[in-house]
């Protein structure tokens, strides 16, 4: 079976600070897909990220990165210097390579930027 | 940037109702979802459908809940005899190609379902 934990439930942060959000995942799958999905106040579900589980270079888009580590089950996300506008409910999902393609998702990490 | 649409944005029904839930994917995707969120909580997987026939489905999609894509761009999904714990917000998704890898999800802004 798969899950994905994110322990995080709630971060605030003042802007311009840098924060990084957990994801930990388990999956019986030797080849997969790990996301990352922004729910902002507005309820839509924004993709941000697709990592498949053989690559495991890190990757930068602007303020946001992303480490996967494939050691730890883990599949980090960072932005840097945050803003107010970062502020939202942040998923991480997972999925199988073949077979099942449906997305598990954590439960969510709500990031609250002040300014 | 094309997108999926989903109507209503807000349904409410009575409980034992049938309610119907309609999107209209991204035009050359192939792949179509329904996932719903109760308030506060974590997006759950309901069934995926692929070349006009269900291709996964979860313990949620039960034998009350059915999906049908009628016309070629619609995309519906129906419940049937609505109870208080349908009540959330259904998201429909879609997709380019599995075989390819991409499966990357374009969502729509959601249908929020009340249940009184």
């Amino acid at each position: 079976a798969q899950k994905v934990t994110q322990a995080q439930t709630e971060i605030s942060v003042v802007e311009k600070e840098d924060v990084t959000l957990d994801c930990v995942y388990e999956t019986r799958d030797t080849t997969y897909y790990l996301f990352w999905y922004k729910q902002p106040p507005s309820g839509e579900l924004v993709f941000l990220i697709r990592r498949n589980s053989f690559d495991e270079q890190n990757e930068i888009s602007g303020r946001y990165s992303w480490n996967f580590q494939k050691s730890t089950s883990s599949f980090n996300f960072t932005i840097t210097a945050s803003q107010v506008v970062d502020s939202a409910v942040y998923f991480c999902a997972l999925s199988g390579y073949t077979g099942r393609r449906a997305l598990t998702f954590g439960s969510g990490t709500r990031l609250q930027v002040q300014p | 940037e094309p997108e999926v649409t989903q109507t209503p944005s807000h349904q409410v029904t009575q409980m034992g109702q049938e309610v119907i839930l309609r999107c209209v994917p991204i035009s050359n995707h192939l792949y179509f979802y329904w996932y719903r969120q109760i308030l506060g909580q974590k997006v759950e997987f309901l069934v995926s459908f692929y070349n006009n026939e269900i291709s996964e489905k979860s313990e949620i999609f039960d034998d009350r809940f059915s999906v049908e894509r009628p016309d070629g761009s619609n995309f519906t999904l129906k419940i049937r005899s609505t109870k208080l714990e349908d009540s959330a917000m259904y998201f429909c998704a879609s997709s380019l190609d599995r075989d390819s890898g991409a499966n990357v999800l374009t969502f729509g802004a959601g249908s929020r379902l009340t249940v009184l």
